[in-house]
């Protein structure tokens, strides 16, 4: 399979707990992304990266919140001291940017996050 | 802030009939439309990309953009129940930097 794959699928922790996830996107892709979606709501961005650059985090996203690209290939996303409002599901998605069009992005499955 | 504002629904279609789903956009220097298509509990998965003004299509699916209105659609022609799903519309913003996602409009097809 050449999709983008998440690990793992569902995580349940206690409040203050810190969390990683991870993300092996399509292996040809230069561009990942992580996004957290809540009930109701679309995914709201995260931070992405091109190669192992990071080129852009979110404002929204607390200094709890990091995440890795360390050779360009597959991504971690860790949370520190987790909190009940953290309960989401995280997706990842990747795609090859070449230009300056946006290219279409292609999602992993996600990983559901319940902090207790 | 720029944004995307899509009606949340539901939107009830028969079956067989078009399904006509509407976004609108902030930024106008946006240059890359995409429709993404979300069942409960799943991931979202392309449906449409589109980049120039104008209809779009395949198969089903119709995608339209215009940019100087800043409104870009999704139609679903011949509508069926597996269509029943919450629709993404999604925007690049700052040009090639990322999308941002609306917040979907529930579809409900009748049988």
């Amino acid at each position: 399979d050449t999709g983008v794959s998440q690990d793992p699928r569902h995580k349940i922790t206690k409040r203050g707990q810190n969390v990683t996830f991870r993300c092996d996107p399509i292996s040809e892709h230069n561009r990942l992304y992580w996004y957290r979606q809540t009930l109701g709501q679309g995914p709201e961005f995260l931070t992405y990266f091109q190669n192992e650059a990071q080129l852009e985090k979110s404002r929204l996203l607390s200094d709890r919140f990091s995440a890795e690209r360390p050779k360009g290939s597959f991504s971690t996303l860790e949370i520190q001291r987790t909190e009940q409002g953290d309960s989401a599901m995280y997706l990842c998605a990747s795609s090859l940017t070449i230009q300056a069009l946006q290219e279409t992005q292609y999602f992993g499955p996600g990983t559901r996050l319940l902090v207790l | 802030q720029k944004e995307v504002e899509q009606n949340s629904g539901p939107l009830s279609v028969p079956e067989g009939a078009i399904a006509s789903l509407n976004c609108t956009y902030s930024d106008r220097g946006s240059q890359s439309f995409f429709w993404y298509r979300q069942y409960s509990g799943k991931s979202p998965e392309l449906i449409m990309s589109i980049y120039s003004n104008g209809d779009k299509e395949d198969g089903r699916f119709t995608a339209q953009l215009n940019k100087a209105s800043q409104y870009v659609s999704l139609l679903i022609r011949d509508s069926q129940p597996s269509d029943s799903a919450t629709y993404l519309c999604a925007v690049n913003v700052n040009r090639d930097d990322k999308i941002i996602f609306g917040k979907g409009t529930r579809l409900h097809i009748l049988p």
